[in-house]
């Protein structure tokens, strides 16, 4: 069965600093799919950002990156110049690369940005 | 695009009553949604995978005798929690899978439960 770990239950960044999330994962696919989902206190889960296994270049979304080490099982979100409004629980899921699969969620991070 | 929708928001209910909580696909078919619960500060836990026309496939340790899914049309799935009790009270949210193949699950805002 897949697994998804994220090892820090709480994280802080200044505002307009850099914070890195950490996230690991195991598997035995070779094809899948990663995210990160944001919640903030509404509770609506926001996609973040999303990895294709089979891409070896890490994906971007404005001030978010990850850095996806495969091999390592690894898959870290970071958070550049950060805002107040980055506050939230943050998860990482994985999907198998099969019409309809689920997603697996790890444990979160809870980030608090501070002013 | 690629909204969807929960109803309703929040609802209170007494004990041994059953609610009915909707899902829907705004934009977008779905023949896949999936309902999961959520307690206070802790992760989304799979409760089942809807599929339109077809029983729904249950997490192990999951009831369905008590958590009943109703997927009847390509945008609309049920949830109706039957007798009720307090322990049922939770976040519950669903996603919806949009048919055209792309694998990305487009979520819901959630419903709070609170049975008294």
């Amino acid at each position: 069965a897949q697994t998804v770990t994220q090892s820090q239950p709480e994280m802080s960044v200044q505002e307009a600093e850099t914070v890195t999330l950490s996230c690991t994962y195991d598997t035995s696919e070779s094809d899948y799919y990663l995210f990160w989902y944001k919640q903030p206190p509404s509770r609506q889960m926001i996609l973040v950002i999303r990895q294709e296994a089979y891409k070896q270049q890490n994906a971007t979304e404005n001030r978010f990156s990850v850095n996806f080490q495969k091999a390592a099982k690894s898959f870290s979100l970071k958070i550049s110049d950060s805002q107040l409004g980055d506050a939230a629980m943050y998860f990482c899921a994985y999907m198998r690369g099969t019409s309809g699969s689920r997603l697996t969620f790890g444990e979160g991070t809870q980030l608090t940005v501070n002013p | 695009g690629a909204v969807v929708s929960q109803h309703p928001s929040w609802v209170i209910c007494k004990s041994g009553t059953s609610v009915k909580i909707e899902c829907r696909s705004l934009d977008f078919q779905a023949t896949t949604m999936f309902w999961y619960r959520q307690f206070p500060k802790q992760s989304l836990m799979l409760m089942a995978t809807s599929n339109e026309g077809s029983k729904a496939t249950y997490e192990q340790g999951v009831e369905k005798d008590k958590f009943l899914i109703n997927h009847a049309s390509l945008t609309l799935s049920t949830l109706t929690v039957t007798s009720a009790h307090p322990e049922d009270s939770s976040f519950y949210i669903c996603s919806a899978r949009e048919d055209r193949g792309i694998n990305e699950q487009f979520f819901g805002p959630g419903t709070r439960l609170t049975v008294l």
